[in-house]
Formats: structure tokens, sequence, C-alpha cells
């Protein structure tokens, strides 16, 4: 069973990079079945997907964040990671990394979520 | 403003069978499939039902999904109190290169 498991810092400034990493255990990244992704969620909102890579570098966005996200993948360390640039206050949430089954685009495994605040 | 469209809220009583819809369009319900997720409180979000109708391993049968044209429903049948929870519809969106679009989600209060 795939467990993940966010880190990074839970406060950044405004017009900087929010910077996260995503580490997974009990299967690999490079595993065929899957992408894998951030979703973040807004305190007392909805859900809003960020972006899907998979092992190979192959990646999807969200087009409205597009401009200012980058996924990445480290297979010898078994890890992703997001980074998103210029933030603001809008950028404040839950962030989630997840694995996304390849195929049927289901998010069947969640980290249990970092909260970032975007403040000065 | 979601892709998808859900009511923000609905409630019914123990034992009662409740439905929420998901609307949306052409380029994501109408040429995908739709997902499912139920999301306790204070709790990351959880897959309820994925490929229109299929449950994951452990949801209970009392949930049950369809879809017909542009539009979802999942339906909630013998509510329990534990069923309190928010629920949100998903899809692939073939437009803009594909991507993921969620629904507001929908608000279940068991009364």
């Amino acid at each position: 069973q795939l467990q993940l498991q966010e880190s990074g810092p839970g406060l950044v400034k405004p017009s900087e990079t929010l910077s996260l990493t995503c580490t997974v255990s009990g299967g690999s990244i490079s595993s065929s079945s899957y992408y894998w992704g951030w979703i973040r969620q807004p305190p007392g909102k909805g859900l809003e997907w960020i972006g899907s890579i998979y092992y190979s570098g192959s990646t999807y966005y969200n087009p409205s964040l597009k401009s200012r996200v980058t996924i990445s993948v480290d297979t010898s360390k078994n890890q992703f990671s997001l980074k998103l640039s210029s933030v603001t206050a809008a950028d404040t949430a839950v962030y989630y990394c997840t694995s996304m089954v390849r195929g049927v685009i289901i998010f069947d495994y969640w980290g249990q979520g970092t909260l970032v605040t975007v403040s000065s | 403003q979601s892709v998808l469209t859900q009511p923000p809220s609905a409630s019914g009583t123990p034992g009662q069978r409740v439905t929420i819809s998901c609307s949306g369009s052409s380029s994501n319900i109408g040429s995908n499939t739709v997902n499912w997720y139920q999301q306790l409180p204070g709790t990351a979000p959880k897959l309820l039902i994925y490929s229109n109708n299929q449950r994951p391993s452990g949801v209970p049968d009392r949930f049950s999904g369809s879809k017909s044209g542009t539009s979802a429903s999942l339906a909630i049948s013998g509510l329990q109190s534990e069923d309190e929870a928010d629920y949100y519809c998903a899809a692939w969106d073939d437009s803009l290169n594909g991507h993921v679009v969620f629904g507001g989600g929908t608000k279940l209060t068991v009364l």
C-alpha cells in the first residue's frame, strides 16, 4: 500500500516561491501504473488540481496555474516536488500530494496534506 | 468558479436516500468518466466512486454513481450519520491539452 508524505515550509512570503516535496513509500515512483500529482484546498473551499507528473518527466498542469508551476520527479529518492512561483495570499491552502492511476485518472492515495500560508 | 457544477449543500435524515448532482460539458463528463471523492472533516479526501459507477474495495454498496450525457450523480442510500462529509466530483477535461477538473463540492448534512 502506497504512503505519501508532504514536506516543506509552512510559511512563504508574497512574491516568493513555494516549494514542497512528496516522499513515496510502499511502492516505486517509477511504476508504470501511476502519475504523481498535487492538489490544493484553500481554507473552507474546494479542491483544485495543480498538476501531475509521470516518472519519465511527462507533465500535465492546470491551465490556470501553468505559468507559475513546475513539478519534477527524483526517482533515486522516490520523491516528487512542487514549485509555485510568485505566490500571493490566494495561494494559501492545504497542499496534498497524490498518486493518480494512469488511464482512469483517479487519485487513489493521498498524503495527509500540509498547510502553506502566504504572508509577510 | 468550478468547471463542474455541484449543489453547495444537501441533507437527509438517517435511512433516507440522497443524491448529489454534478454537471459538466462535452469536453469533460461528456467524453470521460467521473470519479467521486468523500472528505470527512479534517481529513484528506478519499476515493469513493471511480469510472462513473465502480466502488473501490471497502466502500459500502450504499454508495452508487451514475452518468448520463454531460451530468453525473452520486446516490447514498440508507443514510448514516458518518456519511456527513463533503463530496466532490472530478473528471478529465480534454480541452487545453488536457487537465483534471473538480466540482465545487457538496456538503452533506445528516439531520
